[in-house]
């Protein structure tokens, strides 16, 4: 069963720390991880992704960091902002098209106090 | 938003009635999918099509059906809804062609309850 599982299930941060969410994958094969951010009443949006020729790939304040021996990835958020409150989704897939559909994570429910 | 409008965005429904939930799209990609979100679950695939009549099952598609017949539309139906049907549901499109990576874009969601 391919699966992705993504923890903690919530977290709390004071504004300007450091949120690290992980995840750790079961399929070798899978070769495209990427991070979905959700704000309430919305659809999940592609935040950043990574592919296992990099061990990271940062976006403004966004990082994903890459262990391909540990099968593990995670999104961690500099200088967390109230902003970024939201609940973001792990997913993984592998090149091939329709054959390499998204399994994603169970989701981490993130709030930043002020 | 990647140009995908969903339809109902919300829809209260009974037991047993059938519901059509439809999702568009105006840029003529390949691939689109259904998920349904549920708290605890997350994304699960229920239905996904790679063209015009051509579709497949995901992991929950017990109880839904799909039709594609024009690129830019997608249909899901709950031919009898049960209450474990209530949920959010979201279609998404790829930007993929055959053989890249399968970059997925969501649209708003419907939010689906069945009394």
């Amino acid at each position: 069963q391919q699966q992705v599982k993504q923890s903690p299930q919530s977290l709390i941060v004071q504004k300007g720390g450091i949120s690290i969410i992980n995840c750790a994958y079961e399929n070798t094969a899978f070769d495209y991880f990427p991070w979905y951010q959700q704000f309430p009443g919305k659809g999940p949006a592609l935040l950043i992704a990574i592919r296992p020729d990099v061990s990271e790939k940062k976006e403004g304040r966004f990082t994903i960091s890459f262990n391909k021996s540990a099968k593990q990835f995670s999104l961690h958020i500099m200088d967390s902002q109230p902003g970024d409150s939201a609940t973001y989704f792990c997913a993984a897939s592998y090149y091939g098209g329709s054959q390499g559909n998204l399994i994603f994570g169970k989701g981490t429910k993130l709030s930043v106090k002020p | 938003d990647a140009g995908i409008t969903q339809s109902p965005r919300h829809k209260v429904t009974e037991t047993g009635t059938p519901v059509t939930l439809r999702c568009h799209q105006t840029e003529n990609h390949r691939y689109m999918y259904w998920y349904r979100q549920d708290p605890g679950h997350g994304l699960r695939l229920i239905h996904y099509s790679y063209g015009v009549k051509d579709t497949d099952k995901g992991e929950v598609s017990d109880g839904y059906s799909v039709s594609r017949s024009k690129t830019e539309d997608f249909l899901l139906t709950l031919e009898s809804a049960t209450s474990s049907q209530t949920s959010v549901y979201f279609c998404a499109i790829s930007t993929t062609t055959s053989g890249s990576y399968n970059e997925q874009f969501f649209g708003p969601g419907t939010r689906l309850t069945v009394l």
